[in-house]
């Protein structure tokens, strides 16, 4: 059963300068198989759910536009893992993080079904 | 940015049918699948339904789902008290975003 398991810091600076960066490890499976894609998600306090990007075969990368020019999203198949980097952190990007896995079912290749454990991350004011 | 609408809030007693509604555009939910997550407290989300009306395998056969144009619906059937929870609707669109409903908190009486 493949699992995700996430790593990174629960508290980082607001600066422009700031990089909030989270990895997510592959266990029981591969990153690189071909049929499965991955993504982030997040979850402020209070609010809802809010996906951040995803990336697919061949390094295609979705983002949501409201965050799009300060995230980065990729893939280490080295390491069985990938990552999420978002510049310049607010406190706006208080949050519980989430990686997971998109099924890639044939006829609903977006859905998540497998989700890592979250990572609050507080951003101070 | 697109939206997809759920009521705030829904509750019912233990062993009733409660129904949650889920209301896109012809972008997302119109054309594309729908996806159900359910978000106990302190706890990772957690995939109900797929393909509109699939349910993985583990997932109670209380909980189904169904699509109709832009809108769509969670059905739990025979409530129970662990089914209080957070509960969103979910589907692609065709700007290639992934965008979830606003949330719909669900009590148990």
């Amino acid at each position: 059963q493949l699992q995700l398991q996430q790593s990174g810091p629960g508290l980082v600076r607001p600066s422009e300068s700031e990089t909030l960066s989270l990895t997510c490890s592959v266990s029981g499976g591969s990153v690189s198989r071909s049929s499965y894609f991955w993504g982030w998600i997040r979850k402020p306090p209070g609010k809802g759910l809010e996906w951040i990007a995803s990336i697919y075969d061949v390094g295609k990368v979705y983002h949501n536009p409201s965050l799009k020019t300060r995230v980065s999203i990729s893939v280490d198949t080295s390491k069985n893992q990938f990552s999420l980097n978002l510049r310049s952190v607010t406190a706006a990007d208080t949050a519980v993080y989430y990686c997971a896995r998109h099924a890639g079912y044939s006829r609903d290749p977006h859905v998540f079904d497998i989700w890592g454990q979250g990572t609050m991350v507080t951003v101070p004011s | 940015q697109s939206v997809v609408t759920q009521p705030p809030s829904a509750s019912g007693t233990p062993g009733q049918r409660l129904t949650i509604s889920c209301s896109g555009s012809s972008s997302n939910i119109g054309s594309n699948p729908v996806n159900w997550y359910q978000q106990l407290p302190g706890a990772a989300p957690k995939l109900l339904i797929y393909s509109n009306d699939q349910r993985p395998s583990g997932v109670a056969g209380r909980f189904s789902g169904s699509k109709s144009g832009t809108s769509a619906s969670l059905a739990i059937s025979g409530l129970q008290s662990e089914d209080e929870a957070d509960y969103y609707c979910a589907a692609w669109d065709d700007s290639l975003i992934y965008v979830f409903g606003t949330g719909t908190k669900v009590t148990v009486l």
